[in-house]
């Protein structure tokens, strides 16, 4: 039972353009998230956080987005770049060391 | 070193044999994590070092896997009798403390493939 989904598994976007990455989960006790990044044959890299106490957190380019009585979260990366291509994955825990992972989202950027 | 190094990079090994697998956290960091990621699957938490604290084994899927961290850095997974359902990417990742709010380092994997 998935209780971190990311439905989508890839997603393709124009250089410049918004990707709008989503994932829902299912736990109510979740209360931080992280997204990470991973590029091939490389380990996942750490993006961006949200805790429950806030609906958006925003880092140059990458901003998260929650929304608690939806159980959703999004990233959106504006505007997207041809590096940005890579898996992303949401990750939620209940305040704890112990993270659930989605399944990850493949983005492509064309130039 | 400056980042999470694990060891082998890629292992292929025959279904039965054991395999141990390494992780060098980054200097400093007290907790230890490992995780693994099955093809299309989510990473799948599998156990976690903290300091001297008694590791969360809570993750390990089964009997056949276990885990030690000698003298606080050094970590090394031991997967017995492999199966085939034990091929898999196994990703260790490091962090200053238990709470994470800034995220793990994670290193950059051990692929696992057992025939």
């Amino acid at each position: 039972d998935q209780q971190v989904k990311q439905n989508s598994p890839s997603l393709s976007v124009q250089e410049g353009r918004i990707s709008i990455l989503n994932c829902d989960y299912t736990n109510s006790m979740f209360d931080y998230f992280l997204w990470y990044k991973k590029y091939p044959a490389e380990g996942p890299t750490f993006l961006i956080s949200i805790s429950s106490i806030k609906d958006k957190n925003e880092d140059g380019r990458f901003t998260v987005f929650l929304n608690k009585s939806a159980k959703h979260l999004s990233l959106h990366i504006v505007p997207s770049q041809p590096g940005d291509s890579a898996v992303y994955f949401c990750a939620a825990s209940e305040g704890t060391y112990k993270y659930i992972f989605g399944t990850g989202t493949r983005l492509k950027v064309l130039a | 070193g400056a980042g999470v190094s694990q060891s082998p990079s890629n292992k292929v090994t025959e279904k039965g044999k054991d395999v141990e697998l390494r992780c060098d956290p980054i200097s400093g960091h007290t907790a230890l994590y490992w995780y693994r990621q099955s093809l299309g699957q989510g990473l799948e938490f599998l156990i976690y070092f903290q300091g001297n604290s008694a590791p969360d084994k809570s993750g390990l899927p089964s009997d056949r896997f276990s885990a030690e961290r000698t003298g606080g850095s050094v970590s090394t997974l031991t997967i017995q009798r492999t199966q085939q359902e034990d091929s898999a990417v196994y990703l260790c990742a490091s962090s200053l403390g238990s709470t994470i709010n800034y995220g793990y380092t994670f290193g950059s994997g051990t692929r696992l493939t057992v025939v």
